[in-house]
């Protein structure tokens, strides 16, 4: 497909583990954002990626939150030690330009912490 | 840093009523916005976007939205809703930097 892809859609993880949630981006998109979307909320910014370059990781709550795009494409966020908190859905978009004038925002992956 | 105010969480409308969802900002520097739709268990699409230009925006189906820098407002409006435009809508702004930053979002329920 054209679109960002984010896999699984869905997980449930029991307080205490680790997960990791995988972006793929439209095919030559530079830029790369991970967005978290509580509830009844807007999503919020969680870090940035310029091709394979992690320019910007001031939004994530933790450091149990880690993201990485290791050769400019797929990225992931890889979340350790989940806790109830970080129940929540994970935004992935991706953008073609440099300068940040439009997202393509993939369906998300709905994260469930027990 | 940017911001962005939806003060209405819920709008009711009958089907083919006109609508307007309202959106502020605040921002010390120039700045795009955006206006996203997001249905049901999916993710955000774009609707319309204000970039530099003309300060009236179109988007898809329907949708426009008007930039008025002196009262820092990014409102949307349709002339006639549709059932099919039931859905959370969500005003974003970004600026200096890279990142968007959302409002809260607007839960649209267009009445049959």
């Amino acid at each position: 497909g054209a679109g960002v892809s984010q896999s699984p859609r869905y997980k449930v993880a029991k307080r205490g583990q680790d997960v990791a949630l995988r972006c793929d981006p439209i095919s030559g998109h530079v830029s790369l954002f991970w967005y978290q979307q509580a509830l009844g909320q807007g999503p919020e910014f969680l870090t940035y990626f310029q091709n394979e370059a992690q320019l910007d990781k001031s939004g994530l709550p933790s450091d149990r939150f880690f993201a990485e795009r290791p050769e400019g494409s797929v990225s992931t966020l890889k979340i350790q030690r989940t806790q109830q908190e970080d129940s929540a859905v994970y935004l992935c978009a991706s953008s073609f330009e440099l300068t940040n004038t439009e997202q393509y925002f993939g369906p998300g992956t709905r994260l469930t912490v027990t | 840093a940017q911001s962005v105010t939806q003060l209405d969480s819920q709008v009711p409308v009958f089907e083919e009523a006109p609508v307007e969802l309202r959106c502020n900002y605040s921002s010390s520097v120039s700045v795009y916005l955006f206006w996203y739709v997001q249905y049901p268990n999916q993710g955000l699409q774009l609707l319309l976007k204000y970039l530099s230009g003309s300060t009236l925006v179109k988007g898809i189906n329907g949708f426009e939205a008007e930039f008025n820098k002196s009262q820092t407002s990014f409102h949307l409006r349709k002339p006639s809703v549709h059932i099919s435009d039931t859905a959370e809508y969500f005003c974003a702004v970004s600026g200096s930097g890279n990142q968007f930053y959302f409002g809260t979002g607007t839960s649209l329920t267009v009445i049959p």
